[in-house]
């Protein structure tokens, strides 16, 4: 069975950093692309960040270029995100996902 | 940016009626390597979504067969046949054509 199991998520203040992790289980992690995609409370969803499987290339939308970087660890089944210079309207629920499959979502708040 | 257009907002329905929802682009989907990536997912209340529809008409695993994507170019809509309780939430198209990849703004499946 296909798991994604995300943490990392909190309460932090605008300008500081957090860093996302996103445990995968149930499939071959190195065979994937990964994509992180957000959801702002009762609003609807936006893609954050995708990596290649082998990591090799990373994609992001203009929103968050230059401050947040994905990453993964094949070897440990895990994608990262780390979130720098983060903004309130950073503040949501963080997916991890592979094709088809998505976490239950981590949360993050943005506020001083 | 790619802008998805979904109508209705809201779709009141009775239980074993049929919806339609579509889905707009600002656009064409078709990709350069003639492949269209348009997907459908489902948000029920609490979840995170769940895909339905890939590549237009295909569905995912377990999908049941009264869920029907089409559609082509820039012009989508899926056909819910029948309609179940467990088939209300709120529905969202994706595209993975361009980058950045986008999500409509989600069409929300109700009780009349």
């Amino acid at each position: 069975e296909v798991q994604l199991v995300e943490s990392g998520g909190g309460l932090v203040q605008p300008g500081r950093s957090l860093k996302l992790s996103c445990v995968a289980s149930g499939f071959t992690f190195n065979n994937y692309w990964m994509t992180w995609i957000r959801q702002a409370p009762g609003k609807g969803l936006e893609w954050v960040a995708s990596i290649t499987n082998t990591g090799g290339s990373t994609y992001y939308p203009d929103s968050v270029k230059g401050r947040f970087t994905i990453s993964r660890d094949n070897a440990k089944s895990t994608l990262y995100l780390q979130m720098n210079s983060l903004r309130s309207e950073d503040t949501a629920t963080y997916y991890c996902t592979r094709p088809a499959y998505w976490g239950q979502g981590v949360m993050v708040t943005v506020s001083s | 940016d790619v802008v998805l257009t979904q109508t209705p907002v809201a779709q009141p329905v009775t239980l074993g009626d049929q919806a339609s929802i579509s889905c707009r682009s600002s656009q064409s989907l078709v990709h350069s390597n003639g492949n269209t990536y348009l997907e459908w997912y489902l948000q029920k209340p609490g979840q995170s979504p769940q895909l339905l529809i890939y590549k237009v008409s295909n569905r995912f695993s377990g999908v049941p067969d009264r869920f029907i994507g089409s559609g082509s170019g820039s012009d989508f809509t899926l056909k819910i046949s029948r309609v179940e309780p467990e088939d209300l939430g709120v529905y969202y198209c994706f595209q993975a054509t361009h980058d950045p990849w986008t999500f409509g703004g989600g069409t929300k499946l109700e009780l009349k």
